[in-house]
């Protein structure tokens, strides 16, 4: 168990549907990222968010986004759903804002039917 | 942008056997190495780190890594694998002031008892 939770486990939802996934990091850590993990595109990563503000980005698509709450919980807005958004999202959390050690969590599997 | 290859897709060996998985990365700055561990319908769990000092590093249930910067290379091994050691590995690597974690496609092995 790395500490780091997420909800729901499973979600399976339509096209064109949003969804919202939520992560809550380790105790103590400041940052959390989101990387999501298909089967075409393996494990890419797609945002960081450091103590509240967005610290970098990457291949994520203008339909997603992403904020840290004062709890630095953390949660993925995914809208106008298409099949291919059918993946794994995983997010991950460290203490620092730079470089180090990130602990995974178990996982949300978004099914887009 | 940096990128990272495994060469092997999916390795399949008996148990007692020795475990070797190529990692490559390509960028020219000073990075940060991670090899991470996927077992059936679990999250990713780190396995070892390197940052900096003693190339050879040691991980958690036997693994051991070795950087090679002139190669741009680092190998994950171990001596002897077990059944339980199936599960798919992910080589991945950030720049040394960076956060984003850029993976390599994984490799899948698969032990045979």
């Amino acid at each position: 168990d790395s500490g780091v939770t997420q909800t729901p486990k499973h979600l399976i939802t339509a096209t064109g549907q949003r969804v919202t996934l939520r992560c809550s990091p380790r105790s103590g850590d400041l940052s959390v990222y989101w990387y999501q993990q298909s089967l075409d595109q393996g494990l890419q990563f797609l945002i960081q968010y450091y103590n509240g503000e967005e610290r970098a980005k990457g291949n994520i698509l203008e339909r997603f986004s992403a904020q840290q709450f004062p709890d630095l919980h953390s949660e993925l807005n995914l809208s106008s759903l298409e099949l291919g958004d059918s993946a794994l999202y995983f997010c991950a959390s460290s203490a620092s804002g730079g470089a180090g050690t990130q602990y995974f969590g178990p996982g949300t599997r978004l099914t887009v039917l | 942008a940096q990128s990272v290859s495994q060469h092997n897709h999916h390795v399949i060996l008996s148990e007692a056997a020795s475990l070797e998985l190529g990692c490559n990365y390509s960028y020219g700055g000073t990075v940060n190495l991670f090899w991470y561990v996927q077992y059936p319908g679990q999250h990713l769990q780190l396995l070892l780190k390197y940052f900096s000092g003693d190339p050879l590093v040691k991980g958690i249930k036997g693994f051991e890594a070795e950087f090679i910067k002139s190669k741009f290379s680092f190998n994950l091994r171990k001596p002897s694998v077990q059944w339980s050691d199936t599960a798919e590995y992910f080589c991945a690597v950030t720049q040394a002031a960076g956060n984003k974690l850029t993976f390599g496609g994984g490799t899948r092995v698969l032990v045979k008892p």
